[in-house]
């Protein structure tokens, strides 16, 4: 099973929207709905703000969003803030009952 | 609350072995899938094992098939990772995970432990 693909890195402005793709396969994200985004500030450990492809769980704000298309997933973070810097990784359930990454994206507040 | 503490890290030779552990608290071990997880340093996250809810179903990663063995103890709440032949590219922050939903295998982790370090060097 490959990873999933994801930008390496993303910027942006206080105040700006950014969005992060994340790219798999119909064996993965295109064929189910179980796609989570997780935050991960430096040193720390994984915190899910996002799961079903765009279910935000209770005590994640409102400026994270999720969706799905095909077999590409997005999380889109609005109202850029400097305590979103962190790395971001997606996930997704696959056909072989098992569970695939993708290799992160570290987005800088400028 | 739901709390998750790994122990059992360290350092060791290739071709050693390691047994990682999980407490659990905050909610009925016994029915959710539960998930290890690794980050080798600088990297991404990397799906490990998963055992099933009430089914207690095992899946693996290709990469450690055959190496590694998750279980777990229903009446101490905790999660094993037994790794065996250990090699270089094991090392990793190792993590368990709580699963979202009580299926046979893992489909959302919602809540993750601190981690723990495994070193694979000699």
């Amino acid at each position: 099973q490959s990873a999933l693909t994801q930008p390496a890195s993303v910027s942006g402005s206080p105040g700006q929207s950014i969005t992060i793709s994340c790219t798999g396969t119909s064996s993965d994200i295109g064929g189910y709905s179980y796609v989570s985004w997780y935050q991960q500030p430096p040193g720390k450990a994984p915190k899910l703000i996002i799961y079903e492809g765009s279910k935000r769980p209770s005590g994640v704000s409102n400026r994270f969003s999720g969706s799905k298309s095909d077999n590409t997933a997005s999380l889109t973070i609005s109202g850029l803030q400097a305590e979103d810097e962190a790395d971001y990784h997606c996930c997704s359930y696959t056909r072989s009952s098992t569970l695939v990454f993708g290799g992160g994206t570290k987005v800088t507040v400028l | 609350e739901v709390h998750l503490l790994e122990s059992g890290g360290g350092l060791v030779q290739p071709g050693g072995s390691l047994t990682l552990s999980c407490a659990a608290s905050g909610f009925t071990f016994s029915v959710y899938a539960m998930t290890w997880v690794r980050q080798a340093p600088g990297k991404g996250l990397e799906w490990v094992s998963s055992i099933g809810g009430s089914s207690g179903t095992t899946h693996y990663a290709d990469s450690v098939k055959g190496r590694f063995t998750v279980s777990r103890d229903i009446s101490k709440n905790t999660l094993y990772l037994q790794m065996n032949s250990l090699r270089a590219e094991d090392t990793a922050v190792y993590y368990c995970a709580k699963d979202s939903y009580t299926y046979s295998s893992s489909r959302e982790p919602d809540y993750w432990g601190q981690g723990t370090l495994v070193t694979v060097s000699s």
